[in-house]
């Protein structure tokens, strides 16, 4: 079974600029995350998916993040603009039922 | 408000030593889940160990051994027979409900460096 598949894995822009990182759950899982994982930090929620719905983004900061998970599969995240203190590791996670998988990250070096 | 605390920054030991990292998690809720993910250098999360609050059955998987205790509200993970290959950051993490799919809430993590 293949896993969650991310892109990009690494990723420097400077600040203002725009960039968006892709996810790709496993199959058949109907619930997708977006966490950030600042360093020396465990990861937080930023937004959560059911099938192609928004169930949680109250910790998504919505004046410069989005999110959108067409046809309940593939998703996106965007920042537009980054700032400095969105460098951090953007992760995608898919579960079915009980366990969370996660997918390797993209890292943001925002300068 | 769910809280998980793991208050080892950073532990090192030497290959073959058993070692235990400590995990503490506050909730209000009666039913959850408790988690252990390893994250090694390469970034990604790798599920370890799912266990349900009304479980306290201690788990063992090969050198990994988990101790779940709900008195004391702790979800401990012991490594035995260290390797070097044990290297990571090690998150304890909670789930406020059975259905699972709810978010995760994790501790800071604690960083092992096992020594050859």
């Amino acid at each position: 079974e293949a896993g969650v598949a991310q892109s990009p894995r690494y990723k420097i822009i400077e600040k203002r600029q725009s960039v968006a990182f892709w996810c790709n759950p496993i199959s058949g899982h109907a619930t997708l995350y977006w966490y950030q994982q600042i360093l020396g930090q465990g990861p937080k929620l930023l937004i959560q998916f059911q099938n192609n719905g928004v169930v949680d983004d109250s910790q998504l900061p919505k004046d410069r993040f989005s999110a959108e998970r067409l046809k309940g599969v593939d998703s996106t995240l965007k920042i537009q603009p980054a700032k400095l203190e969105d460098s951090a590791v953007y992760l995608c996670a898919s579960s079915s039922w009980e366990t969370q998988y996660f997918g390797p990250g993209t890292r943001l070096l925002v300068l | 408000a769910q809280k998980v605390t793991q208050a080892q920054t950073e532990i090192s030991v030497v290959e073959k030593e058993d070692v235990t990292l400590d995990c503490v998690y506050e909730t209000r809720d009666t039913t959850y889940y408790l988690f252990w993910y390893k994250q090694p250098p390469s970034g990604e999360l790798v599920f370890l160990i799912r266990r349900n609050s009304f479980d306290e059955q201690n788990e063992i998987s090969g050198r990994y051994s988990w101790n779940f205790q709900k008195s004391t509200s702790s979800f401990n993970f012991t490594i035995t027979a260290s390797q070097v290959v044990d290297s990571a950051v090690y998150f304890c993490a909670l789930s406020e409900d059975q259905s699972g799919n709810t978010p995760l809430v994790f501790g800071k993590g604690t960083r092992l460096s096992v020594i050859a």
